[in-house]
Formats: structure tokens, sequence, C-alpha cells
């Protein structure tokens, strides 16, 4: 079966860290770009970040960049998201996406982890 | 970045023919891609590139493209698509790897 699960999710303090992963299977999971998407609590779903399928090039959206990093371990099939100097706005579900190869199209999604920022 | 402007809601009567749009400078270099989501559950992908279809979606959606402009269709809607519908595409803006979405329209079946 073709998955995505993402884990990581906690309530942190404005100002603090934290890692999210995100576990694939059932899929070629190094022939794939992936990204992470936030929906904060009410709202529409937001691009956060995009890294390529050998790691080597990654893009992030105006709001998180500077603060955020993506990376990927193929060998571990493991997608990460580290998120430092966290603001309540950041506050959201955070979804891993796998992009389809033929399209800007994300045909796989997780069921999301909550991060929760607030003191 | 680029923005993707959708109308917040659209409603439609069961078994009619509704049309959701998205409006972006985006559009004119690339296609947007559809997803569905309801309420609790993560999106799923309904259309993508010219008007493609994952497995497993019914043929009663389809997308178009014009312009600025791109359609989700759905013809005959059912209960079961009540739902929000977001649009996405490439970010045309200068960040060319960046992904823009569409604030999402709720689509009621009345």
């Amino acid at each position: 079966e073709v998955q995505l699960v993402e884990s990581g999710g906690v309530v942190v303090q404005p100002g603090g860290s934290l890692r999210l992963s995100c576990a694939a299977s059932g899929f070629t999971f190094d022939d794939y770009a992936m990204h992470w998407v936030r929906q904060a609590p009410g709202k529409g779903l937001e691009w956060v970040s995009l890294i390529s399928w050998d790691g080597g090039s990654t893009y992030y959206a105006d709001s998180v960049k500077g603060r955020f990093t993506i990376s990927r371990d193929n060998s571990k099939n493991s997608l990460y998201l580290q998120m430092n100097s966290l603001r309540a706005e950041d506050t959201a579900l955070y979804y891993c996406a796998k992009e389809r190869s033929e399209a800007l199209a994300f045909d796989i999604w997780g069921q999301g982890t909550m991060v929760t920022v607030s003191s | 970045s680029s923005e993707l402007t959708q109308d917040p809601a659209v409603s439609v009567a069961l078994g009619q023919t509704v049309r959701i749009t998205c409006q972006g400078d985006s559009l004119r270099s690339y296609y947007a891609s559809w997803y569905q989501q309801k309420p609790g559950q993560a999106p799923v992908l309904v259309i993508y590139g010219k008007n493609n279809r994952p497995s497993g979606i019914p043929d009663r959606f389809s997308g178009s493209s014009s312009g600025n402009t791109a359609s989700l269709t759905i013809t005959g809607a059912q209960a079961e698509d009540e739902a929000d519908y977001y649009c996405n595409s490439r970010d045309s803006s200068g960040n060319h790897l960046g992904v823009v979405f569409g604030g999402g329209t709720k689509l009621t079946v009345l």
C-alpha cells in the first residue's frame, strides 16, 4: 500500500524548534520530489517546501525561508522538516506529499501531524 | 510570490453541473492541479495536467484551462462531492520551482 505517515507534531513555545518526519512506503521513494504543505485550523492549504528526488535542490515559501529546512534520507525512505524560530502563525496541520513525476500534482498525502506554537 | 484566486463558496443542485474556477498569472505558463478535501481528511488529487484523472476519480470530474483561468467541472454533482476544492500550480513569480495554492472553494450540493 502506498502510504505517507507524518510524525513529530507537538505543542512548542514561540521561538522553539521541532523536527517533523514523514515515513514513505509502497513506492520507490527516491524517484520522486517531495513536499511539505500546511493547513492552519479552519484555513486553506499553504505550500511550505519542496525537495528534489536526490535532495540536491530545495525551495521554500517566503513565510518559512531561513527558519525551516527540508531534507530527506533515501536510504530510510524518509522526509524531514526542521523547524526553528517557531511563531504562533506556524500553528498548523503539516502534511507531507509526493509529487507526480509528470506534473506538478501531489498524488499521495499523509494524514498530517499537528504543530501548535503557544506559550 | 504568485497568487491563485478562487471563489470562496459555490453551490449546485444535486445532479447538475458546476464549474469551480481558479485565476492567476502562473496559469498562463503552468497547468493547475485540483484537490478535494472533506472535513477531517487529507486532500485528494482529482485533476492534474491538461485534464487527467488519477485512478479511482469518477469521470464526472474534468479540468480545462484558458488564459489565466483554470476550471474544474463536475458534471452531475453527487452528494459526496460536497467538499472544499483547491487548485495549485507552479509559482511563476521568480521562485520558479515554488508552488502556490488557491484559497479554496467550498462546494455545497443542494
